[in-house]
């Protein structure tokens, strides 16, 4: 199984800042995922962060707002641009139990407040 | 596209009551289904799996059955606990391969309460 650490864990911002959430992984992977879940919601796949590609982004999400980086198979970054209090959530970042994809094991999340 | 359907919430129990919160899907080929819970404060966990038809997944006292015929993945658990209040999440993870590859798509969530 994956262990997936996530920094920081919470973090209340200014609006018009950017925030850099990080993922580790304890093992190598191919993919791993960025989710957002805003409050009283489900979680939305924001974009899939490919080793030496470029990310994938679902529709509703950008690039210029959402900059991934995936500069290694263990590690990515999102960053949350220009940020509002609208950008107020929780990101979960995951990554699959094995080559399968068939499960994905999730990191604690960072709680976001944009004030 | 993919789609989960939850019951709507919030669930509100008396402990050692039996717990059903329905779940429906809409995908292309043979999805592979979870339940997810989330404990207040904590991070998403995997609570089972299923990932053919018939099968049933169980974990902690919770069930569920993978029906292709219903498109359902209902949870249920014979006698809850106050420790089982929690927000459950039932997902699936497209096995059509392509852009769809390995992404979860997720319910809305039922929140749980499991009153002493």
């Amino acid at each position: 199984s994956a262990v997936i650490s996530q920094k920081p864990s919470r973090d209340i911002c200014q609006r018009g800042t950017s925030l850099t959430i990080q993922c580790q992984v304890d093992s190598q992977v191919t993919m791993m995922f960025w989710y957002r879940q805003q409050p009283g919601q489900s979680l939305t796949l924001i974009a899939t962060a490919n080793q030496g590609s470029e990310a994938t982004y679902e529709s509703g999400f950008v690039i210029d707002k959402f900059p991934i980086s995936r500069p290694n198979l263990t590690f990515s970054t999102l960053t949350v641009s220009n940020m509002s209090p609208e950008d107020s959530s929780i990101y979960l970042c995951s990554a699959p139990r094995d080559r399968t994809y068939n499960e994905q094991f999730f990191g604690p999340g960072t709680r976001l407040t944009v004030l | 596209g993919d789609s989960v359907t939850q019951m709507e919430g919030p669930v509100t129990l008396s402990e050692e009551a039996f717990l059903t919160i329905n779940c429906t899907y809409t995908a292309t080929g043979y999805p592979s289904l979870f339940w997810y819970v989330q404990y207040p404060g904590e991070g998403l966990q995997l609570l089972l799996k299923a990932t053919k038809a018939d099968d049933k997944g169980s974990n902690k006292g919770f069930e569920a059955t993978y029906r292709k015929e219903t498109t359902s993945f209902h949870l249920e658990k014979g006698s809850v606990q106050v420790s089982d209040s929690a927000v459950y999440f039932c997902a699936l993870i497209s096995n059509a391969g392509g852009t769809s590859y390995g992404k979860l798509t997720f319910g809305q969530g039922t929140i749980l309460t499991v009153h002493p």
